[in-house]
């Protein structure tokens, strides 16, 4: 069990530059998770897959956000056109599970974008 | 509507002295229960877990948690608490009927020397 794991730790990128981060999860895990956390707060919920499938995406999260899950394996979440707001903690959760929420979700160290 | 609270944002604590941190949940249906960990510049780190059965449940780093239904509660316990405790500690909700993980607000753990 390598847990997972997420890269960049840290990107630090101009206002309207488009940013992309990377999450690989735990291999067996069918449950993806992204979150968003600013400093002070608890995690935010933006988008969560299952297997390849993204099935449900936050209303907070705008169109200048998108997340894949090629094959089911690694994820990757791309911001188009950063704004100052965007900066944040972005992280990664993965879990096994195919209904409710009896399994515990295991979270990467986070992507931490600056925008400058 | 699921809801959890953490009533304190801070609780500081003389090292090898008990802590106790505070969760309290809403919810008409049955959950499932986490403590996570976060240590500065880091990713959270779950730390127990109640799913079902005994109400008190031991995690890791000497942590504990006591599940009460009756005053839906869920706090976290230490005996003695080290330096390296030093961190935020978040609650959060889940049920079976959904994957999502309702969050508390956190409470941050300091330790004085």
């Amino acid at each position: 069990d390598t847990g997972v794991s997420q890269d960049p730790r840290h990107k630090i990128t101009k206002r309207g530059q488009n940013v992309t981060f990377r999450c690989d999860p735990i291999s067996e895990h069918n449950r993806l998770y992204w979150y968003r956390q600013t400093l002070g707060q608890g995690p935010e919920f933006l988008t969560y897959f299952q297997n390849e499938a993204q099935l449900e995406k936050s209303r907070l999260l705008s169109d200048r956000f998108s997340a894949e899950r090629p094959k089911g394996s690694f994820s990757t979440l791309e911001i188009q056109r950063t704004e100052q707001g965007d900066s944040a903690m972005y992280l990664c959760a993965s879990s096994l599970g195919t209904g409710g929420g009896n399994q515990p979700q295991h979270f990467g160290d986070g992507t931490r974008l600056s925008i400058l | 509507a699921q809801s959890v609270t953490q009533l304190d944002s801070q609780v500081p604590v003389f090292e090898e002295a008990p802590v106790e941190l505070r969760c309290n949940y809403s919810s008409s249906v049955s959950v499932y229960l986490f403590w996570y960990v976060q240590y500065p510049n880091q990713g959270l780190q779950l730390l127990l877990k109640y799913l079902s059965g005994s109400t008190l449940v031991k995690g890791i780093n000497g942590f504990e948690a006591e599940f009460n239904k009756s005053q839906t509660s869920f706090h976290l316990r230490k005996p003695s608490v080290h330096i390296s405790d030093t961190a935020e500690y978040f609650c959060a909700v889940s049920m079976d009927s959904n994957y999502q993980l309702i969050w508390g607000a956190g409470t941050k753990l300091i330790i004085k020397p």
